[in-house]
């Protein structure tokens, strides 16, 4: 079956650093997302992964080691305005050859003083 | 960029009555749309995924009769909720395939409370 987990809700202080893993087991694998999420809009895309390693991207990297079915972001210096919805997603392709995604349930980070 | 341009973004509703929500790729040709929708702190449900053209392919639990899907040109996708019921409220994001490695843009999303 196709699973994506990642921690429900996480806390950091601002100025911080918090990463958020990602597992996955999905029964294809071409790329994974993160997304940014604030209450009420839409999501904004935040980073996207295909090979191993890591992509770094000003305060945001991400991870990926596909042998693992692993990926984690990397949140630097926080701030308020980063709290807000995490959202990991690997891209399948469904019967039709859409190249759809799989989301998981998202962690929810809040940003403290 | 790839744009998406969802309308509306706020629609309230009574009961038994039908909602459209429009989704407008500017500058570029969306060949596949995706159909989300999401409850108060869950993550995205995928609904349904379209193809212009064709007809579109609802995940297992959604009703197609109830949640009609239409993409009749590489520039327009349309979901109508028909006989909407209090249950159906909810927000509604479309996200069209752009294609590459980012190839996904988002609408703005449709908040629909029904009365």
């Amino acid at each position: 079956g196709q699973n994506i987990d990642q921690p429900t809700e996480m806390t950091a202080t601002e100025g911080a650093i918090v990463q958020i893993n990602c597992t996955y087991q999905t029964s294809g694998f071409n790329g994974l997302f993160w997304y940014q999420q604030h209450a009420g809009e839409a999501p904004t895309f935040l980073s996207y992964n295909v090979l191993d390693g890591l992509e770094e991207k000003g305060r945001f990297s991400s991870f990926l080691s596909r042998s693992k079915g692993y990926s984690y972001l990397l949140l630097k210096e926080l701030q308020m305005k980063d709290s807000a919805s995490y959202l990991c997603a690997v891209r399948d392709r469904d019967a039709g050859n859409n190249r759809k995604l799989i989301w998981g349930l998202g962690t929810s980070l809040a940003v403290n003083p | 960029g790839a744009v998406v341009s969802q309308h509306p973004s706020r629609v309230i509703c009574k009961s038994g009555t039908s909602v459209k929500i429009e989704c407008r790729s500017l500058d570029f040709q969306a060949t596949t749309m995706f159909w989300y929708r999401q409850f108060p702190k869950q993550s995205l449900m995928l609904m349904a995924t379209s193809n212009e053209g064709s007809k579109a392919t609802y995940e297992q639990g959604v009703e197609k009769d109830k949640f009609l899907i239409n993409h009749a040109s590489l520039t327009l996708s349309t979901l109508t909720v028909t006989s909407a019921h209090p249950e159906d409220s909810s927000f509604y994001i479309c996200s069209a395939h752009t294609g590459g490695g980012y190839g996904y843009t988002f609408g703005s999303g449709t908040r629909l409370t029904v009365v």
